[in-house]
Order: C-alpha cells, then structure tokens, then sequence
C-alpha cells in the first residue's frame, strides 16, 4: 500500500464555520507534512510532524491547527479562515527513504 | 533567495518526442536531495524521480531520466517517448537533509508540459 489518502476531496465553508480535513497512511511513515498550494503556484509547506511530534511550524496563522492523533493520521483544523485560504491543501508522508509521497489534496473554498 | 530555479514556464512537444525540463538549484549543504514531481489537473502530485548529491550515476525510472551536473548544479528531467498523458506541471523540488522530519523540500515555480498530439 504506497497511498496516502485525504478526505473531503473538496470542501466549501464560511468564515465562521470550523472544519477539518484528515490524511491518512499505512505505510509505516514517521514524517507527515501539510502544503498549501495556491493556483499556478508551487507548494508551501505549513507543517511538518515527525515521530507525532510537530517539528517545523512556517509561521502558520493560528486558524489553522494541525493535529497528529496516531502515525498513521495527521489533521488539520480550521477556523475561522478567510477566503484567501482557499487553496489546494495537500498531505504527504515519507520514511527515512528518499521519496516523499503526496495525497490527492482537498480543495478549499472559503466564502 | 530562490533556491530552485526553473526557466521554462511552458513547453510544447510533439507526441513521441524526447523532452527536457531544465532545473537549477543553490545550496552550499554538501548533503541534498533532488526530486521532480508530476501534478496533472487533478492537482496530485506524483512522485517521478530522486537523485541524491552523492550519487555517481544518474537516476532513471522507465521513461524518466535526470541528468544532473552537480558542478553546474542543474538537474534536469528527461521524458523520452513522450506521451498525451504526460501533459501536467512539472516541479523540481530540493531537500537539505538533516535530521530526519526536520527537512523541508523547496519547490520551483514549475514547468506546465503540453503534448501536442
């Protein structure tokens, strides 16, 4: 099983509303990662956790909160974001191994 | 400063031929990685190939091929035999390894690859 997977594959919410989108692995991974990916843009990382630890935070705004329940699952909760946060989030995961794997993504509409 | 440059905002190529994407990078770490990464519309990004600063030969996987010229410090990715379904953004990334989970891989802007039938 070499997949990573990410429900919703797209959500709509308001401004007001909390959400959350969910990654999930059975690959034995030990590092997961959140990226924002805007339209015509590369991704940016967010969030890396390693060993179910938060590792690196890239000065994320606080509406966003990333959680890592068990190694296999890592969430990220959102809150009160604003429409400038519509994007395409996506997951990734890797081993000590070289590749990094990614997730199909969810699409973000904030309205 | 960027560290992963890639020239080439969009390329055409004729089905059935070979295509290059360029790739530059900056980094004075002795230890890193290299990457390209297929994202199609559906906005997936698939994992193609890995080249590592120490390795000797360069990476091939089926019809995925990087030349990399580390005194020029370019990686690009070659597609022979080009195909319709190859059509999609190309990103070039690269990880400074460190301690593992504490790496972070930096994207290039990307290439977008039209194949024309």
């Amino acid at each position: 099983d070499t997949e990573v997977t990410q429900t919703p594959k797209h959500l709509v919410m308001g401004m007001t509303n909390k959400k959350s989108l969910k990654c999930e692995q059975h690959m034995g991974h030990r590092a997961m990662y959140w990226y924002k990916q805007k339209a015509k843009k590369p991704p940016e990382l967010m969030f890396v956790y390693s060993y179910e630890k938060l590792s690196i935070n890239e000065s994320v705004p606080s509406r966003f909160s990333p959680e890592c329940p068990n190694s296999s699952l890592l969430n990220l909760h959102l809150h009160a974001l604003q429409p400038e946060d519509s994007a395409l989030y996506l997951c990734a995961s890797r081993t000590g191994e070289n590749e990094q794997f990614f997730g199909p993504g969810t699409r973000l509409t904030v309205l | 400063a960027q560290k992963i440059t890639q020239t080439q905002p969009g390329m055409f190529v004729q089905e059935k031929e070979a295509v290059t994407l360029d790739c530059t990078y900056d980094t004075s770490d002795p230890s890193y990685g290299l990457f390209w990464y297929k994202q199609p519309s559906s906005g997936e990004m698939i994992f193609l190939i890995y080249q590592g600063s120490y390795d000797q030969q360069n990476a091939t996987e089926g019809r995925y091929s990087l030349n990399f010229q580390k005194a020029r410090k370019s990686a690009n990715l070659v597609i022979s035999a080009s195909q319709l379904g190859d059509s999609a953004m190309y990103f070039c990334a690269m990880r400074e390894e460190g301690d593992f989970g504490n790496e972070k891989l930096t994207f290039g802007t990307g290439t977008r690859l039209t194949i024309i039938p």
